[in-house]
């Protein structure tokens, strides 16, 4: 199995900070990989695909980026509704897996 | 708008088998080139991806849970459905079911998710 490994697992940040976080492939996975949104108590919500593709009705603010194994998923200005967990998601090769979230809070 | 609703029984007993459904609307289960899948995630951890449906009925499985899983499609009436085998405590989770586009595997589409307990 691919292993997805996300950083920071956990990160504080205030209304319109620019925010990072890093996913790593055990194994290059091309620029097949996908960022969720998750907020308490819903579904994930695509954000990107194919590493650096925003899915339609997703802000400009989010954008994404990396192949083969380095992959970051940058937010350029927080909004308060951006406060969530965040995840990765390796679609190369099965089985597919996910990274192990990052929650994004507010500082 | 496509949407997704999961249904089913939310409380299995251990060594039973959990079943659950998941009905599509607004589009055809059959229309496009789309995969459909299950994954689940146990309160307050991660995402783990079961498995996935073609319509033409071709299924690719978590070797962690293959032994243990079936996904079958029924396109008469939009529905494709997860049943699990043998399960134990560490199988309840709130449970998604999801739609991947084509060749990519990343999922645009979800249900809101059921929580399925497992307990005697």
């Amino acid at each position: 199995d691919i292993q997805m490994t996300q950083s920071p697992s956990s990160v504080s940040a205030s209304v319109g900070d620019r925010v990072t976080i890093t996913c790593r492939a055990s194994q290059g996975i091309s620029s097949w990989l996908a960022w969720y949104q998750q907020k308490p108590g819903k579904a994930p919500k695509l954000l990107i695909y194919a590493a650096s593709s925003l899915q339609s009705g997703v802000p400009s603010r989010f954008s994404g980026s990396g192949s083969g194994t380095d992959f970051t998923l940058t937010i350029s200005s927080l909004q308060p509704e951006d406060f969530a967990t965040y995840y990765c998601q390796q679609a190369n090769s099965f089985p597919l897996t996910f990274g192990q979230g990052t929650r994004l809070e507010i500082k | 708008q496509v949407q997704l609703q999961e249904s089913g029984p939310g409380l299995v007993k251990p060594s039973q088998t959990l079943s659950l459904t998941c009905t599509v609307s607004g589009g055809s289960i059959s229309s496009g080139s789309y995969y459909w899948s299950w994954i689940r995630q146990p309160a307050g951890k991660g995402l783990e991806w079961i498995g996935r449906i073609y319509t033409s009925g071709s299924t690719n499985y978590n070797p962690s849970l293959k032994s243990r899983v079936t996904i079958s499609v029924d396109t008469s009436k939009n529905q494709f459905s997860l049943k699990l085998s043998s399960v134990t405590a560490a199988d309840t989770a709130v449970y998604y079911c999801a739609r991947a586009d084509g060749v990519a595997a990343d999922f645009d589409y979800w249900g809101q998710g059921t929580l399925v307990t497992v307990s005697s």
